[in-house]
């Protein structure tokens, strides 16, 4: 059963420490999204990868977090230094090629910045 | 640009009544269209997925949409609702040309909640 695998599911961090969120896309999917959820601003589209290559990151903070596809089996987004307002829920989601295709997510991470 | 618009940020129903889930769409092309069920604390699934063949679009759990290209809109609807029903869905629009190819953006959601 092909799944798209978060790791850590729950991560708790003091402020100003670097929090790192891996995402094993499905096998054979060339697209991948990064989301923030937080019950005030919804879903929000971090960054976005094809073929390992960044098409948009624009709804991301540039300052502090990075995402990059070392391989085409992870992705990797990385909040350095972390902040509370960075609590939300991170979801990583894989496609295959095609503007048709849905996008299957994982089951996320849980950020807490204390 | 593409853009969502969801009309109603909660909906509450009776179980055993119909729903109805209200989505308008935004875009420079002819989209494709989603739309995603998340139950508390889980990840999102994929309820259903126009992609300009048929206009009524079947999903899953008894779930429907019509798309109504002079309306701009992508209603989903269920005729009766289950308990189960209850969660936050998301109306979702992809862009099909330029570097934006494949990108999905959502809806701010719509919280359904089911009374027995």
């Amino acid at each position: 059963d092909a799944r798209v695998t978060q790791t850590p599911r729950h991560k708790v961090t003091e402020m100003g420490q670097e929090v790192t969120m891996r995402c094993q896309p499905i096998l054979g999917h060339n697209t991948v999204f990064w989301y923030r959820q937080t019950m005030m601003q919804g879903l929000e589209l971090l960054a976005y990868f094809r073929n390992r290559a960044p098409l948009d990151d624009s709804g991301m903070p540039k300052d502090r977090f990075s995402a990059e596809m070392p391989d085409a089996t992870l992705a990797t987004l990385k909040i350095q230094p972390s902040e509370p307002r960075d609590s939300a829920v991170y979801f990583c989601a894989s496609g295959p090629r095609g503007v048709d295709t849905e996008a299957f997510f994982g089951q996320g991470t849980r950020l807490t910045v204390v | 640009a593409q853009s969502v618009t969801q009309l109603d940020s909660h909906v509450s129903v009776s179980e055993g009544t119909p729903v109805l889930l209200r989505c308008n769409y935004s875009s420079s092309y002819s989209p494709s269209l989603f739309w995603y069920v998340q139950h508390p604390n889980k990840g999102l699934q994929l309820l259903l997925k126009y992609t300009s063949a048929a206009t009524l679009v079947k999903g899953i759990n008894g779930f429907e949409a019509e798309f109504k290209k002079s309306e701009t809109s992508f209603h989903l609807t269920k005729p009766s609702a289950h308990m189960s029903d209850a969660a936050e869905y998301f109306c979702v629009v992809s862009a099909f040309r330029g570097t934006s190819y494949g990108k999905l953006t959502f809806g701010q959601g719509t919280i359904l909640t089911v009374h027995p």
